[in-house]
């Protein structure tokens, strides 16, 4: 049973580009989490998805920041027109169950923006 | 809003030595706490989940306890290695899925 998978492990744009960052959740777990970790700083968390559904936002930046979870495929985090300081690593994490269950992590895509 | 601190935020032993990891957070309204171990340029690796209802969780050389009331948790990791060394991460759900993280201990065991 694979892990959470996340694609690319590293990513560079320049300013002004898309970055859309990848992840295929655990085999069975319908739950998506993203979570960013700046530099120096703790993971934050960032938005939480069900397939077709996002189910809270609240961590996620107004804009230039989107995330689906479609029916089919892997969850996608888009970051439009990149600037510097959206450079870090994006964790995605996936769980069984929406409540009271453990969460399981990728090994997270690294952006960096030049 | 959950806040979770670690203490400490380095730690350097030699090898074999026994390492206490602390944890503590504001809400105590929980419903689990969760340790992590996360390795330099890696992903985050689950080690335990602890459920509110339970004292403490054991894995190998890994024990962790949870006292909610006074909102602390502590992993103890018995005999360290060298294989040891990396940031450990506690985090507690702010709600039923929400993770609150801490800023990690960064552990490294000298052989």
């Amino acid at each position: 049973n694979a892990g959470v998978m996340q694609n690319p492990r590293h990513l560079v744009r320049r300013r002004g580009q898309e970055a859309r960052l990848r992840c295929s959740p655990m085999k069975g777990h319908s739950h998506v989490y993203w979570y960013r970790q700046l530099p120096e700083e703790g993971l934050k968390f960032m938005v939480y998805l069900q397939k077709e559904n996002i189910i809270d936002e609240s961590g996620m930046p107004k804009e230039r920041f989107s995330a689906e979870f479609p029916k089919e495929g892997p969850s996608i985090l888009r970051i439009q027109q990149v600037v510097r300081g959206d450079s870090a690593a994006y964790f995605c994490a996936s769980s069984l169950t929406d409540s009271n269950t453990e969460a399981f992590f990728g090994q997270g895509t690294r952006l960096t923006v030049v | 809003k959950q806040e979770v601190t670690q203490i400490p935020a380095a730690l350097s032993v030699p090898e074999g030595e026994n390492l206490v990891l602390n944890c503590s957070f504001t809400d105590s309204a929980i419903y689990n706490l969760q340790w992590f171990r996360q390795d330099p340029g890696k992903g985050l690796t689950s080690l335990l989940l602890i459920q509110s209802s339970q004292r403490e969780q054991t894995s190998g050389r890994l024990n962790a306890s949870l006292d909610k009331s006074s909102g602390r948790s502590t992993l103890y990791i018995a005999a360290s290695q060298p294989g040891d060394s990396a940031t450990y991460l506690c985090a507690v759900p702010s709600n039923d899925y929400k993770l609150s993280f801490g800023a990690g201990t960064t552990v490294t065991v000298r052989a």
